[in-house]
């Protein structure tokens, strides 16, 4: 089944506590995205990949790694979570040619 | 800079009836895509439509139509004959480019739609 994976799906963690979220896909899709969404505020992008080693900022960089060295794997990490970082986060991929975005399942993180 | 607003936090309609949500955008370019999103209650994004901006006629995908105004720079999504199923949260998205040199998109913050019997 085509599909874009997340994990993990909840995570509960603390201030400063360095912790990855991983997201893959089986599609082959050369671009993705990790989106966070927060109420009242819609989605923001956060990073993009348009292909393996390569990856660019979205609107809201700070406080975010990421890294392509794979094509079906795009990790975010947060070396040091603090809790404005608590948000519904979001993974997405797509082929180049084709518009649309297929979006993983999303991962809800709480930074207390 | 890119905007993308959307004006309606919440919308009622009856089942059957169509709906317009709206959305407005604003760019400098001249080439763009355009996009709706469905968020259900579940939580998952669904991809609804899409419309570039060199596209002369609006993009329809079976109840869903995007009515592009270019000089007003507006996209509002159609939907007609509504069901309950689509009670979700609508999110408007643009990108600007053609999709191959950029990958960046914004959303706007999304309206409610809720649809009652």
């Amino acid at each position: 089944e085509a599909q874009v994976t997340q994990n993990p799906r909840y995570l509960i963690t603390v201030t400063g506590k360095k912790l990855t979220v991983t997201c893959s896909q089986n599609m082959n899709h050369e671009y993705m995205s990790w989106y966070r969404q927060d109420p009242g505020l819609g989605l923001r992008q956060i990073y993009y990949s348009m292909n393996v080693e390569v990856t660019d900022k979205g609107d809201v960089p700070e406080g975010y790694k990421v890294s392509r060295k794979e094509k079906r794997n795009f990790p975010l990490i947060l070396e040091s979570p603090s809790p404005n970082q608590t948000s519904l986060y979001f993974c997405a991929s797509r082929i180049s040619k084709v518009h649309e975005q297929y979006f993983g399942p999303g991962t809800r993180l709480t930074v207390t | 800079a890119q905007k993308i607003t959307q004006t309606q936090p919440g919308m009622f309609v009856q089942e059957k009836e169509a709906v317009t949500l709206d959305c407005t955008y604003d760019t400098s370019d001249q080439s763009y895509g355009l996009f709706w999103y469905k968020q259900p209650s579940s939580g998952e994004m669904i991809f609804l439509i899409y419309q570039g901006s060199y596209d002369e006629q609006n993009a329809t995908e079976g109840r869903y139509s995007l009515n592009f105004q270019k000089a007003r720079k507006s996209a509002n999504l159609v939907i007609s004959a509504s069901q309950l199923g689509d009670s979700a949260m609508y999110f408007c998205a643009m990108r600007e480019g053609q999709g191959m040199n950029t990958d960046k998109l914004i959303f706007g913050t999304g309206t409610r739609l809720q649809v009652f019997p």
